[in-house]
């Protein structure tokens, strides 16, 4: 069935590091893939999305890229800052619209 | 308005309690879901609702008792709850398609 596969955090950076948190999916067909985030204490936010392979979706300056050669979708951040500390969650809605969720990256970006 | 709105964000409750949690979004969307998230995981789904209508029961006890009033509106009736049940509820709704879902902030739920 389909699946997302998430590095296993927790991720510590320093302020300003490059990030990079992988994310692997296994699906039939032409999935759509979204990366969300969990701040402390609350719901879940949308951070990017990408619909179709090749696709790069961008938010808050964060990308991430839809492979399907390497049916990847990594996040990545060229600098983070205290305020991006979060859970990040990786996850794909299905040909059959089902949605299914990574199990999540913890981040704590250290001043 | 592009918000899913849930109250009360916070609930302590009794092993015999009544409660319900509400959800509302005015987005027009016509899938809306109830998740539940412990501590440290991932969201789990329990309950679809498509055009109004019972889509999907993820083998969830009988304790919880989803409604759907409207389009715009959806329920979360809560009775005889154990202490595990203790976790975030999350609402969420999405259109069809390729689009994802908004979520709301939550409820957050201790049983006691």
């Amino acid at each position: 069935g389909d699946s997302v596969t998430q590095m296993e955090g927790p991720v510590t950076l320093s302020e300003e590091a490059f990030l990079t948190i992988n994310c692997t999916y296994t699906a039939t067909g032409y999935p759509s893939l979204f990366w969300y985030v969990q701040y402390p204490g609350e719901g879940l936010q949308l951070l990017l999305k990408a619909t179709k392979a090749d696709d790069k979706g961008s938010n808050k300056g964060f990308e991430a890229t839809y492979r399907k050669e390497t049916t990847s979708f990594h996040l990545e951040k060229g600098s983070v800052q205290v305020s991006d500390s979060a859970v990040y969650f990786c996850a794909l809605r299905s040909a059959g619209n089902q949605f299914y969720f990574g199990t999540g990256t913890s981040l704590t970006v250290i001043p | 308005d592009t918000e899913v709105t849930q109250t009360p964000k916070h609930l302590v409750m009794g092993m015999t309690n009544k409660k319900s949690l509400k959800c509302e979004q005015h987005m027009g969307h016509r899938a809306m879901y109830w998740y539940k998230q412990k501590a440290k995981k991932p969201p789990e789904l329990m309950f679809v609702y498509s055009y109004e209508k019972l889509s999907i029961n993820e083998s969830v006890p009988s304790r919880f008792s989803p409604e759907c009033p409207n389009s715009s509106l959806l329920n979360l009736h809560l009775h005889a709850l154990q202490p595990e049940d203790s976790a975030l509820y999350l609402c969420a709704s999405s259109l069809t398609g390729i689009h994802g879902y908004t979520f709301g902030s939550g409820t957050r739920l201790t049983v006691v």
